[in-house]
């Protein structure tokens, strides 16, 4: 069964100060792995789709990277705008997305 | 090109009754999921549609159910309702990922529907 698990539950951060989000994830045979932000009250935001180990993509201040049984959200310098709640989830073979619970960050300006 | 429309986009209902929700797909994508998420469970997945057949189907009672339209659109009922149904309700689009092209995995959500169940 795939499973995924995000660290930290909570990150506060002051702005500025860069940090990394963790996802760890269990599949039997990773077809892609998919990191989304999330405001309260909305549809998770789509940021950036993962299909190897040693891919990166970057988005403005975002930075996405893969490994064999993690991946790694970079935020630099962040700004209190990127105060939302991170969401990673993956998906083996035909088998839906499952996500993780997510990090809910916090940038105080 | 329009985003993932859902409606309503929020709802009150009582214990017993029954709800449909819409999920409108952007346009040229053929698969649609549902999700539910709560507080404590997070993002759970409710079923997957694609050409109006259903292809995968999460671990929730058959008070849940689903439709594909010919046009891509889609509605989930829930039937009976309780109160551990109150959620955001997400549907999302893809536009097939079944075509081989890793492209076509990305989901792209909608803005969700709030059910609240009293």
């Amino acid at each position: 069964e795939d499973q995924v698990t995000q660290s930290p539950e909570a990150l506060r951060l002051q702005e500025g100060e860069s940090s990394s989000l963790n996802c760890s994830y269990t599949v039997s045979g990773l077809r892609g792995l998919f990191w989304y932000r999330q405001d309260p009250g909305k549809g998770p935001e789509f940021l950036f789709t993962l299909y190897s180990a040693g891919e990166e993509k970057e988005k403005e201040r975002l930075k996405a990277t893969l490994t064999k049984k993690e991946s790694f959200l970079h935020i630099t310098a962040p700004k209190p705008e990127d105060s939302a709640t991170y969401l990673c989830a993956v998906r083996s073979g035909n088998t839906p997305l499952v996500f993780g619970k997510g990090t809910r960050l916090s940038v105080i300006a | 090109k329009a985003g993932v429309t859902q409606t309503p986009r929020y709802l009150i209902k009582t214990r017993g009754q029954q709800v449909t929700l819409s999920c409108s797909p952007i346009s040229g994508h053929r698969s649609v999921s549902w999700y539910q998420q709560t507080p404590g469970q997070g993002l759970q997945f409710l079923f997957e549609y694609f050409s109006e057949t259903q292809r995968n189907k999460g671990n929730f009672p058959g008070r849940f159910s689903g439709r594909q339209f010919s046009n891509s659109r889609s509605e989930m009922n829930v039937s009976t309702l309780e109160l551990g149904d109150s959620a955001l309700y997400l549907c999302a689009s893809s536009p097939d990922w079944t075509s081989g092209r890793a492209i076509t995995d990305t989901q792209y959500f909608g803005p969700g529907t709030r059910l609240t169940v009293l």
